[in-house]
């Protein structure tokens, strides 16, 4: 089975402007989560999909983040308008059901300059 | 919430050494997974441990549930073990929580 796929890789953007990054979860899998690892600390988690509902999404930083899953499939999250601290590495995963494992995309390295 | 620790923090060893990494977690956990980011940023899952033993290679991890930590040990270790090996905590509802890491570099 195809993996879980993020775009794009890497993404560098000016401080004020506009990101939208990509996951594709694995085909069938309800649950969608996106983290992030900000200036090599732990991974933080930031919101969890099942289907196209936001379960929780106590981890999102602020406002200037937006998580969408239109038709429970893809997931896009955007990040308007960016600014430096925002930089790292964002991880999507997907999960069959609750508590099986998670498969990790691998990530999208957004700096903002 | 959960609380999830790493040990050691960064470890430095010499190619064909063996390690053991350690996470303790505060509270009851559904599941336990341990992950290796490689030096290109890549999570690559390396086991899913709820409890007992499991090897792939010369890589292996025990989970004691009842006392609260996982072990990952690294035999004969290699170049390319090097990373950041995190260890990820299922709770009883959806969410993951990630150590810090523990950074590893093996010298050749």
């Amino acid at each position: 089975e195809a993996g879980v796929t993020q775009f794009p890789s890497h993404s560098v953007i000016e401080k004020g402007q506009t990101v939208t990054l990509r996951c594709d979860p694995i085909s069938g899998h309800d649950n969608l989560y996106w983290y992030r690892r900000v200036m090599g600390k732990e991974i933080k988690f930031l919101l969890h999909f099942v289907k196209e509902s936001k379960q929780d999404e106590s981890g999102m930083p602020n406002n200037r983040f937006l998580a969408e899953r239109t038709g429970g499939t893809y997931s896009t999250l955007k990040v308007q308008p960016a600014e430096l601290e925002d930089s790292g590495v964002y991880f999507c995963a997907s999960s069959h059901t609750k508590g099986s494992p998670l498969h990790f995309g691998n990530g999208t390295r957004l700096t903002v300059t | 919430g959960i609380q999830v620790e790493q040990s050691p923090p960064d470890l430095i060893l010499q190619e064909g050494a063996n390690s053991t990494l350690r996470c303790n977690f505060s509270d009851s956990v559904n599941n336990l997974q341990w992950f290796h980011q490689n030096p290109w940023g890549q999570l690559i899952n390396l086991f899913y441990i709820p409890s007992g033993t499991k090897q792939n290679g010369r890589l292996s991890a025990t989970t004691v549930a009842t006392e609260r930590y996982s072990l990952l040990y690294i035999s004969s270790s290699q170049t390319t073990d090097s990373g950041v090996y995190f260890c990820a905590a299922h709770t009883g509802g959806f969410k993951t929580i990630f150590g810090a890491g523990t950074r590893l570099f093996v010298k050749a």
